[in-house]
């Protein structure tokens, strides 16, 4: 049973630039979730699919952040027109929700490193 | 919406000392408890859970119990290890929308 994945692992790029992450979750897990963390912080959540259907998004994730999760397997986070401050790591994670205690399993990050 | 305060690190003790790391939470309703750990180098990984009052979770030795009185879910360790050197995050879970509220976590230093 592989864990959740993520691509890149790390990204560096110039503001003004696209960027697009990949999280492809544990198989079967119907639940998808992106968070983001800052150095010396806890991660904070952005949002959250339920296979494909986006059910909650955060006010941290303003116009310039999509996420999709197309087929209800592996999702992609979209920052458009990146700044400084959207330097971070982004975490994804998954879970079979309440059928299993709602257990968030994490991957290992992207992080983005804004010029 | 969930807030967590959690113990300020950093922390260090010696090896064999004993561990209990602060977690108080505000909530609405009653949501599920969680620690998450995050060693040097890698990603966060679930170490134990409470989804009720008075339930105690457990894992690797550390134990956490749901105190719905007091609103807390302290982290305790009777006898620590270099091993166990990482940083600490309590995490109450919002039912509703399934999300995790992070404190700021607590770096531990365990030294020999």
């Amino acid at each position: 049973d592989t864990g959740v994945s993520q691509n890149p692992r790390h990204k560096i790029t110039k503001r003004g630039q696209n960027v697009t992450f990949r999280c492809d979750p544990i198989s079967e897990h119907n639940r998808l979730y992106w968070y983001r963390q800052t150095l010396g912080q806890g991660p904070e959540f952005l949002t959250y699919f339920q296979n494909e259907a986006q059910l909650e998004k955060s006010r941290l994730l303003s116009d310039r952040f999509s996420a999709e999760r197309p087929k209800g397997s592996f999702s992609t986070l979209e920052i458009q027109r990146t700044e400084q401050g959207d330097s971070a790591m982004y975490l994804c994670a998954s879970s079979l929700g309440p059928s299993r205690g709602n257990e968030q399993f994490f991957g290992p990050g992207t992080r983005l490193t804004v010029l | 919406g969930n807030s967590v305060t959690q113990m300020e690190g950093p922390v260090t003790l010696s090896e064999e000392a004993f561990l209990t790391i602060n977690c108080t939470y505000t909530a609405t309703g009653y949501p599920s408890l969680f620690w998450y750990v995050q060693y040097p180098g890698e990603g966060l990984q679930l170490l134990l859970k409470a989804t009720k009052a008075d339930d105690k979770g457990s894992n690797k030795g550390f134990e956490a119990t749901y105190r719905k009185e007091t609103t807390s879910f302290h982290l305790e360790k009777g006898s620590v290890q270099v091993s166990d050197s990482a940083v600490y995050f309590c995490a109450p879970l919002d039912l509703g929308n399934e999300k995790l509220t992070f404190g700021t976590g607590t770096r531990l230093t365990i030294i020999p």
